[in-house]
C-alpha cells in the first residue's frame, strides 16, 4: 500500500527559514509534489521531484532521497502570506491491483504558521 | 501555465437533490481527469480517475453509483453527486494533468473546488 507522514503543524518566524519533512512508502515510485493550500482554496503546485538531490524554485527548494523515502520543502525568507497548508503527494506507477495507474496521492498536509 | 475551470464555486441544496459539478481543461486537453474530496481540516482524498471515453475508476470504498462520473471530452468531466444528503457536504476538488504518456513530470492542476453544503 502507500503511506505518507507530515507533521501536522510547524510554527516559525517571518524572515526565517523552515524545513517540512515528508516520508513515504509506496510501490512503483513515479515522482514525489509539493503544493501549497491556502483555507477554502485548491492546491497550487510548488514544486516536482523525481530523481535524488535538490530542486530549488526561488524561496522555495525540495529535496529527495528515493532509497530513503523522504522529501522535504524548504522555504526562506519566510512571509506571513506563507501561513498555509503544505502538501506532500506522491505519484505511484501501480495501483492497488498493480495495474498502471499514476494517481497522486496526499498526504496529511502541514499547517504552517508564520508569526511576526 | 495550464488551467482547470471548475464549477459551480458553492452550492446550498436540501437532502435529497442532485448536484452536478463541471471540470473544465481550458487551455490544454486531459485524457485523465482526478476528482478529489476534503474535509474540514484534512488532507486530500481521492475519489475517482476520470478517463476520457471510459469508465471512471473508483477508489476503494467510494460508491460508484452515488458519484457519477462523466468524461465525456478532453477538456470536461462532470461528477453528479445523486440524492445528496448532508454527509456528503465537503469540499470538492478536480484536477487535471496535461498529456499522458512522456509527460508524467506534469504537475496535476487543481480547479477552485466546489463547497457543497447539503442542508
Amino acid at each position: 500500500g502507500q503511506n505518507i507522514d507530515q507533521p501536522t503543524e510547524m510554527t516559525a518566524t517571518e524572515g526565517a527559514i523552515v524545513q517540512i519533512n515528508c516520508t513515504y512508502q509506496t510501490s512503483g515510485f513515479n515522482g514525489l509534489f509539493w503544493y501549497q493550500q491556502h483555507a477554502g482554496e485548491a492546491p497550487t503546485f510548488l514544486s516536482y521531484n523525481v530523481l535524488d538531490g535538490l530542486e530549488e524554485k526561488g524561496r522555495f527548494s525540495s529535496f529527495l532521497s528515493r532509497s530513503k523515502g523522504y522529501s522535504y520543502l524548504l522555504l526562506k525568507e519566510l512571509q506571513m502570506k506563507d501561513s498555509a497548508s503544505y502538501l506532500c503527494a506522491v505519484r505511484s506507477r501501480r495501483g492497488r491491483d498493480g495495474g498502471a495507474t499514476n494517481k497522486l496521492i496526499f498526504g496529511t498536509g502541514t499547517l504552517l504558521a508564520v508569526q511576526p | 501555465g495550464a488551467v482547470v475551470s471548475q464549477h459551480p464555486s458553492r452550492v446550498i441544496c436540501k437532502s435529497g437533490t442532485s448536484v452536478k459539478i463541471e471540470c473544465r481543461s481550458l487551455d490544454f486537453q486531459a485524457t485523465t481527469m482526478f476528482w478529489y474530496r476534503q474535509f474540514p481540516k484534512q488532507s486530500l482524498m481521492l475519489m475517482a480517475t476520470s478517463n476520457e471515453g471510459s469508465k471512471a475508476t473508483y477508489e476503494q470504498g467510494v460508491e460508484k453509483d452515488k458519484f457519477l462520473i462523466n468524461h465525456a471530452s478532453l477538456t470536461l468531466s462532470t461528477l453528479t453527486v445523486t440524492s445528496a444528503h448532508p454527509e456528503d457536504s465537503s469540499f470538492y476538488i478536480c484536477s487535471a494533468r496535461s498529456g499522458e504518456t512522456g509527460t508524467y513530470n506534469q504537475p496535476q492542476h487543481f480547479g477552485d473546488g466546489t463547497r457543497l453544503s447539503i442542508l
